[in-house]
Order: structure tokens, then sequence, then C-alpha cells
């Protein structure tokens, strides 16, 4: 089976400080993605990677940035925290085209 | 502009009972269709996909899905709903058909009654 994990399931962050959040998986796939999840919004993805150190924008990258350094491990980087990105982040993972496979998620808090 | 429409954000249904959640499309092409499941605290999870051929889908947990070309539509259904399908419900395009990127709907969020 395939496993997406990430980091942290709970995180609470100050205003101002730059928060990691890690992805792993274990099924050697090409691609990765950071969504966040915000009620009544559905997913809306940030960033994708469709190899190592390649990235490409989502619908909403402003105030993040991302790392894939490993084929297996994608980072989304808030350089510096505020308050409207509080939010759950999903991690997904793909082979090519075909469909994607979530990690639990990590709720994070920035107060 | 081009996007996912679950026009049903809450709807709930009696244990036993069959459920039709829906999810509409506007691309010029058709899309690669997915829906998924994300039950409280979980992640998504997959319940089944659509890329060419029947336009009926079987999906996980008894799930099925239709396409309808002339309805940009790819519904949900199933004919009996279990208490354990309580869930949110999210259906997403593959807007460039391999492209990788999803989008998703709002989702539809289900609640069953005993």
């Amino acid at each position: 089976d395939v496993k997406v994990t990430q980091s942290s399931r709970y995180l609470v962050k100050r205003t101002g400080e730059k928060v990691f959040l890690e992805c792993v998986q274990d099924m050697d796939h090409e691609n990765m993605f950071w969504y966040r999840q915000d009620p009544g919004l559905g997913l809306r993805l940030i960033y994708f990677s469709y190899d190592v150190k390649m990235k490409e924008k989502g619908d909403i990258p402003e105030g993040y940035s991302v790392s894939r350094e490993k084929k297996e491990r994608f980072s989304l980087i808030l350089e510096s925290a505020s308050t409207n990105q509080t939010s759950m982040y999903l991690c997904a993972s793909s082979w090519r085209g075909y469909e994607q496979y979530f990690g639990p998620g990590t709720r994070l808090t920035v107060t | 502009a081009q996007s996912v429409t679950q026009p049903d954000i809450h709807i709930t249904v009696s244990e036993g009972a069959s459920l039709e959640l829906r999810c509409n499309y506007s691309y010029g092409a058709t899309p690669y269709l997915f829906w998924y499941v994300q039950s409280p605290g979980q992640g998504l999870q997959l319940l089944l996909k659509y890329f060419s051929g029947d336009t009926l889908v079987q999906g996980i947990k008894g799930f099925e899905a239709e396409f309808k070309r002339s309805q940009s539509s790819f519904n949900l259904r199933k004919p009996s709903v279990h208490w354990s399908d309580a869930a949110e419900y999210f259906c997403a395009v593959d807007k460039d058909t391999g492209r990788r990127a999803l989008t998703f709907g709002s989702g539809t969020r289900l609640q069953v009654q005993p």
C-alpha cells in the first residue's frame, strides 16, 4: 500500500515564525502536491512537483514556498506565518497522471 | 471560469436509503474525474475514478458514479447507505488529463440517521 506521511498532525505557531511542513511518500511517485483545506472551499492546490528540484505554482502559492531535494520528500515552507494561513494542510503523491494518495493532514494554527 | 461544482453542502439520509451526490464541471474537454471521501480527522481516500470508456464506474465500499458528457456531470451513487458512510465527499477533476494537478469541488458532508 502507498503510504504518505506528514511530519505533524497538529502544529501551533506564532505570527512571523518560519514554518516547515514535511511530507514523505514511500512508493517512488514522481508527483507530489501540497493542498490547503478550508471549510466551504474544498482543497486548493498550493504547489506541486513533478520531479526532484522541479516545482510549479498551484492556485494559491502566495505566502508559501516548497522544496524537493529528494524524490520521496516534499516540504512546504511558510516564510513568515500569518493568521490567515491557519488551515489544514494535505500532502499527496501520484505516479504520472493517475490517482493521488493523501497523507493524514497537518492542522496548523497560527496565533 | 473553469470549475468543479458540488451544489449540496450538506445531505442527510437515513441508513439503508439510497444516496446520490452531485458533481458538475465546466471544462471544454472531458477531464479525468475522481471521487474522494474524507472521514473525520483523516486524509482523503479515493472511491473511484473515470478516465475513459464505460461511463458507469464502480468503486470501493459499494459506490458507483456515472459520467454524463451532455450534462458535464459525474454523480456519485450508493443504493443503500450505511452509518459508516458518514463523511465528507469531494469530487475532483484533472482538467489537463494527465498533467497531474487536481481541482476539487467544495465538498458535500453526508450525515446518516439511524
